[in-house]
């Protein structure tokens, strides 16, 4: 049974630019979580979907957008990408009843 | 804003020896988790509390939830270099669903 996984793996962008990061859920799990960790620091929750609807919204401006798929894979997206956006971006899907499920990240760098 | 602070930031420890990490908040929560990350890789969760007072034991780990809901501790017996990563505590507002409010984690080192 595969896990959550993420791609791609790491990625450079410049300034600007914008950027789109996947997540599929792991198996039969229909809700996914975004969480962004910089350097150093815990993580922090972006947004949620369930039932391709963003169910709930943490402190981020709406530079960042998600979507979600029929089959509950995920996707961020980032647009007008700052210095700041440099982080390592987590995917987390769960089920009702159940805790969150992370996969390895994928590792964004703006230059 | 819920916040979780985490103490220490930072700890060093030869192997064998025991050690406490401390969460703690001004918000009461659904349930505590607490989760170990290894460099490269997501987190990954060793338990999670939910009863104000609970105690539970994974191995050498002890983990409490305070009376209050609002605090945790860990605890490591004997630490073991394979213990090492960093330790993040996570507060649930409703069981777990929602999106989880993360404290800045302990980066723990246990030199053998």
């Amino acid at each position: 049974d595969a896990g959550v996984t993420q791609s791609p793996t790491h990625l450079i962008k410049t300034r600007g630019q914008q950027v789109t990061l996947r997540c599929s859920p792991k198996s039969g799990h229909d809700t996914v979580s975004w969480y962004q960790q910089a350097l150093g620091q815990g993580p922090q929750f972006i947004f949620q979907y369930y039932e391709e609807e963003e169910r709930q919204r943490g402190n981020f401006p709406d530079r960042f957008s998600g979507h979600q798929f029929p089959n509950y894979s995920s996707e961020l997206n980032v647009n007008a990408l700052l210095l700041g956006d440099s982080a390592l971006y987590l995917c987390a899907s769960s089920y009702p009843g159940t805790h969150q499920y992370f996969g390895p990240g994928t590792r964004l760098t703006v230059t | 804003t819920q916040l979780l602070e985490q103490s220490p930031q930072f700890l060093s420890i030869q192997e064998g020896e025991n050690l406490t990490v401390y969460c703690n908040s001004s918000s009461v929560f659904s349930s505590l988790q607490w989760y170990r990350q290894e460099p490269g890789e997501g987190p990954v969760l060793l338990v999670t509390v939910v009863t104000g007072g609970e105690v539970k034991k994974l191995k050498r780990l002890t983990f409490q939830f305070g009376d209050a809901r609002k605090d945790s501790s860990l605890h490591i017996t004997a630490a073991q270099p394979g213990d090492t990563g960093l330790y993040l505590c996570a507060g649930a507002s409703r069981g777990g669903a929602d999106g989880l409010t993360f404290g800045k984690g302990t980066h723990l080192i246990i030199q053998p």
